[in-house]
């Protein structure tokens, strides 16, 4: 079955600080999907990034980077330099190549709140 | 950039009546999908679409849930008879078909009473 954990409910940090927010997921398929989404306070969700099972390079993207790996089942997403616009709710979400559908598995969501 | 439209961002209703929301999905995408969230909580699917027909649903979407896709730009998802259960935010998702990213539209607030 498949799973996504976030076991931080809820981060507070000060401006220019590092965060890492963690994901585990559980999936039986060999090809599948993991992506970050951000919800801000005004609720939309956002796309932030998507990678494979397949590659396991880490990014980086501005202050933003993930790291994927497979042998502990973990996609972790780092902020670093926080700032407060980064306050926002960040959802870990999973998909798998063999559903009919592609149908997003979401996590319960990580709160940040970063004080200035 | 092209990106999906939700109309209307907030619907009140009182308990027992229908309720359609509607999505614009981005224009050249072929896979389309509901979600919902209630308040505080996380986002889980209901229903996905593809090719005019219902390809995959959540024991969420029960009987009085209906999706539609009644022209060439539009997706509906109709609640015949709302609960109170039925409050929360209700996202539209649309996928190409070549791609694994679904991008999601502002949402609609419902507010059942």
């Amino acid at each position: 079955a498949q799973k996504v954990t976030q076991a931080q409910t809820e981060i507070s940090v000060v401006e220019k600080e590092d965060v890492t927010l963690d994901c585990v997921y559980e999936t039986r398929d060999t090809t599948y999907y993991l992506f970050w989404y951000k919800q801000p306070p005004s609720g939309e969700l956002v796309f932030l990034i998507r990678r494979n099972s397949f590659d396991e390079q880490n990014e980086i993207s501005g202050r933003y980077s993930w790291n994927f790996q497979k042998s502990t089942s973990s996609f972790n997403f780092t902020i670093t330099a926080s700032q407060v616009v980064d306050s926002a709710v960040y959802f870990c979400a999973l998909s798998e190549d063999g559903g009919a559908t592609n149908k997003l598995i979401f996590g319960t969501g990580t709160l940040l709140a970063v004080q200035p | 950039e092209p990106e999906v439209t939700q109309t209307p961002s907030h619907q009140v209703t009182q308990m027992g009546q229908e309720v359609i929301l509607r999505c614009v999905p981005i224009s050249n995408h072929l896979y389309f999908y509901w979600y919902r969230q209630i308040l505080g909580q996380k986002v889980e699917f209901l229903v996905s679409f593809y090719n005019n027909e219902i390809s995959e649903k959540s024991e969420i979407f029960d009987d009085q849930f209906s999706v539609e896709r009644p022209d060439g730009s539009n997706f509906t998802l109709k609640i015949r008879s709302t609960k109170l259960e039925d409050s929360a935010m209700y996202f539209c998702a649309s996928k190409d078909r070549g791609g694994d990213t679904q991008y999601f539209g502002p949402g609609t607030r419902l507010t059942v009473l």
